[in-house]
């Protein structure tokens, strides 16, 4: 089982509002990623980072922005919320020789 | 640029029928990895396989089996005897080498619905 895990699961929020979507893996994994997933449709990554002090933006364009000063810790943070970024948020990580492990994901709804 | 193609967005069928999930691919990389991935309504991704491209043996585990076919770009994912917990939706999705495992290129995702 993954050790990975995000915080909140359930985020409502209202517009204008700055939020922080937690994740932490116990795995010493270097390699972390951000990736946004719309109602029914496919995920596409938004931001990764393949070790501390190391963040790089993903394929979809995304206003919020994260950080890397923990190994196992990966923040992403929106500075003003927006209904736009209503979404689900699942973070993972890798040793880059495996497969990518899943967190259970933060459904973030923005009012 | 890399693309993975789900073109069968939702199947339904009824428990204990077998069903084929397709999966095609592009790349331009020669090392690249193939990946399942389930996501039940629970919401998480639950890694069911990864496949390197020099690795074209098919693979079966309990009633999953892949077909992975490089002549044809495709990866396809058969559940037999299927069952109500099956329903999910599945996700197929492709790196490239020096990510291998997290940099994932995903389908659009097949919803299944296993119905008793």
């Amino acid at each position: 089982e993954a050790d990975i895990y995000q915080t909140p699961r359930y985020l409502v929020i209202g517009t204008g509002k700055k939020i922080t979507l937690e994740c932490s893996q116990t795995m010493g994994h270097d390699k972390m990623y951000w990736y946004q997933q719309d109602p029914g449709m496919e995920l596409h990554l938004i931001h990764y980072s393949y070790g501390v002090n190391s963040t790089e933006k993903g394929d979809l364009s995304s206003e919020s922005t994260v950080s890397r000063i923990r190994t196992e810790h990966f923040p992403l943070t929106l500075e003003s919320a927006r209904p736009s970024h209503t979404s689900q948020y699942l973070c993972a990580s890798t040793t880059g020789s495996t497969e990518a492990f899943f967190g259970q994901g933060t459904r973030l709804t923005v009012v | 640029a890399q693309k993975v193609t789900q073109a069968q967005t939702e199947i339904s069928v009824v428990e204990k029928e077998d069903v084929t999930l397709d999966c095609v691919y592009e790349t331009r990389d020669t090392t690249y990895y193939l990946f399942w991935y389930k996501q039940p309504p629970s919401g998480e991704l639950v890694f069911l396989i990864r496949r390197n491209s020099f690795d074209e043996q098919n693979e079966i585990s309990g009633r999953y089996s892949w077909n992975f076919q490089k002549s044809t770009s495709s990866f396809n994912f058969t559940i037999t005897a299927s069952q109500v917990v099956d329903s999910a939706v599945y996700f197929c999705a492709l790196s490239g080498s020096y990510n291998q495992g997290g940099k994932l290129i995903f389908g659009q995702g097949t919803e299944l619905s296993v119905k008793p």
